[in-house]
C-alpha cells in the first residue's frame, strides 16, 4: 500500500521569502505525483503534477516541484511567496495501475506574514 | 472550466439522523470520489465510482454508502449519523486520463 508523508504540518514564512514544502512517499510500484492547494473555505485546486519525463515540474502561481525517485520525494518550492499563497497544501500519489485513485498526505499549512 | 458542485456548504444534524450529500459535475467525467478531510489527516477516500451504478470502497467506508444513478451525480449517504462523522466532506471527479481530480467546495457537516 502506498503512503504519503508531509514532514511539516505548518510553515510560517515572510512575504517575498522562498518556501519549500516537503513530501515523501512510499510505494512498491511506479507512481504519479500531485500537489494541490486549498485556500480558506474552498475545495482543492491542482497546482502541478508529475506523470513522466522531466523531473522538474512547473505549475501555476510560480510553484515548481522536483521528483526524486531515489529519495522517493516530491518537494514543492516557490522562490518568492505572496500573502495570497497563504493556504493548505496537499501532496498526493497515485499508483500507475490504480487509475486516478489518490492517496493524500496530511497537508502543510503555509502562513505568509507581511 | 470543470465545475463540481455540492448540495450544501454547511449542515448541522443530530445524532442518528440520515444525511444525503449530493455532488454534481458538468464535464462528463467517468470517475467520481467522496473524501472526508480532518485536521492533520489530510483527505481520506470514503468511496469512489468509475461508472454509473458502479461503486468501490475506499479506505474508510464504514458508516457510509453511495449512489450513482446518473453519470454526473454521486451521492454520499450517512444512514445514521454519529458525532465522529463531524468533518469536511469533499467530492471530486476526473476523466479516465491522468489530468488529476477536480474538487467541489466541500460540505462541513457537524453532528451534535
Amino acid at each position: 500500500a502506498q503512503s504519503v508523508t508531509q514532514l511539516d504540518s505548518q510553515v510560517p514564512v515572510f512575504e517575498e521569502a522562498p518556501v519549500e514544502l516537503r513530501c515523501n512517499y512510499s510505494s512498491s510500484v511506479s507512481v504519479y505525483l500531485f500537489w494541490y492547494v486549498q485556500y480558506p473555505n474552498q475545495g482543492l485546486q491542482l497546482l502541478l503534477k508529475y506523470l513522466s519525463g522531466s523531473t522538474l515540474v512547473k505549475g501555476i502561481n510560480g510553484f515548481e516541484a522536483e521528483f526524486n525517485k531515489s529519495q522517493t520525494s516530491f518537494h514543492l518550492r516557490k522562490p518568492s511567496v505572496h500573502i495570497s499563497d497563504t493556504a493548505e497544501y496537499f501532496c498526493a500519489v497515485s499508483e500507475k495501475a490504480a487509475g486516478n485513485k489518490l492517496t493524500f498526505g496530511g497537508g502543510t499549512r503555509v502562513l505568509v506574514k507581511p | 472550466d470543470v465545475k463540481v458542485t455540492q448540495s450544501s456548504r454547511y449542515l448541522v444534524k443530530r445524532t442518528g439522523e440520515k444525511v444525503f450529500l449530493e455532488c454534481v459535475q458538468d464535464m462528463d467525467h467517468e470517475n467520481m470520489f467522496w473524501y472526508r478531510q480532518d485536521p492533520g489527516l489530510g483527505l481520506r477516500l470514503i468511496y469512489f465510482s468509475y461508472d454509473v451504478k458502479m461503486k468501490e470502497k475506499g479506505d474508510i467506508p464504514e458508516g457510509y454508502s453511495v449512489s450513482r444513478e446518473k453519470k454526473e451525480r454521486f451521492s454520499l449517504i450517512l444512514e445514521s449519523t454519529s458525532t465522529n462523522q463531524t468533518s469536511m466532506y469533499l467530492c471530486a471527479s476526473s476523466s479516465r486520463g491522468l489530468g488529476g481530480q477536480y474538487f467541489g467546495p466541500g460540505t462541513r457537516l457537524t453532528v451534535t
